[in-house]
C-alpha cells in the first residue's frame, strides 16, 4: 500500500461508546496529524506528532485521545463523544521542515455520533 | 485574529477558465498552499507559492501578491473532473497552517 490509509472509512457510534480511528502512512514521513473537517468550515488541527512525540494539542476535549506508537501509525481514541463531534476526521503526514511542508492526507473517517 | 477568505461556491462551464480567489490576514507569512478535494476523497496538494508572481503547472496556475495578502488559483480548459473543493492555506510565522473554508467548484457541461 502507498500513501496514507485510514480505517474505518465510516463509523456510527452512540455517545457512550468507545471506538478508535486508525491511520497508517507508507511514505517515510516524520510527522503525522489529525484534523477535523466540518461542512463549510476550515480544517481544524487537532494533534501533531513529530518523531512520535506529540508537539501540538490544540485545546481538543479530553474525549479525544491520540496515540502514536511509531512513525508510521497514528490512532485517535474516542469516548463519550457528543453529537457535535460528528465530522470527517482526516489524518495527514509530512516530512516536517520549514518552508514547503506539504501534507499528504488520507481519505478520512466519516464519524456520526448519535 | 488570523483569517483566510475564499468564496463558498463557484460555477463554471466545461472548457472555460475560472479564477478562485483567496485573501488572508495572518501573523507572518511562510508560504501559501492550494489543495484540491473531491467529494469523499483526500485533499491533494496542488501548488505552493512563497514569492510573488505566477506559478504555472499545466492547466492550473497559482498567483501570489504578498503585499496585498492575495492569491488566486486559475484553472484553464475546465473538465468535468475539476468539480471539487479547493482549499487555500497559509503558513504563518510559526509555521502553522491557517486554512480557508474551501471553495466548492461546480462544472456544468
Amino acid at each position: 500500500e502507498t500513501g496514507v490509509t485510514q480505517t474505518p472509512r465510516h463509523l456510527v457510534m452512540g455517545m457512550t461508546n468507545k471506538k478508535s480511528l486508525k491511520c497508517e502512512q507508507h511514505l517515510g514521513h516524520n510527522a503525522m496529524y489529525w484534523y477535523k473537517q466540518s461542512a463549510k468550515k476550515p480544517l481544524e488541527l487537532m494533534f501533531v506528532y513529530s518523531l512520535e512525540e506529540r508537539v501540538e494539542n490544540n485545546s481538543v476535549p479530553s474525549r479525544f485521545s491520540p496515540e502514536c506508537p511509531n512513525s508510521s501509525h497514528l490512532f485517535l481514541h474516542l469516548h463519550t463523544l457528543q453529537p457535535e463531534d460528528s465530522a470527517l476526521y482526516l489524518c495527514a503526514s509530512s516530512q516536517k521542515r520549514t518552508g514547503a511542508n506539504v501534507l499528504t492526507f488520507g481519505a478520512g473517517s466519516r464519524l456520526t455520533v448519535l | 485574529g488570523q483569517n483566510i477568505d475564499q468564496p463558498t461556491e463557484m460555477t463554471a462551464t466545461e472548457g472555460a477558465i475560472v479564477q478562485i480567489n483567496c485573501t488572508y490576514q495572518t501573523s507572518g507569512f511562510n508560504g501559501l498552499f492550494w489543495y484540491q478535494q473531491h467529494a469523499g476523497e483526500a485533499p491533494t496538494f496542488l501548488s505552493y507559492n512563497v514569492l510573488d508572481g505566477l506559478e504555472e503547472k499545466g492547466r492550473f496556475s497559482s498567483f501570489l501578491s504578498r503585499s496585498k495578502g492575495y492569491s488566486y488559483l486559475l484553472l484553464k480548459e475546465l473538465q468535468m473532473k475539476d468539480s471539487a473543493s479547493y482549499l487555500c492555506a497559509v503558513m504563518d510565522s510559526n509555521y502553522q497552517l491557517i486554512w480557508g473554508a474551501g471553495t466548492k467548484l461546480i462544472i456544468k457541461p
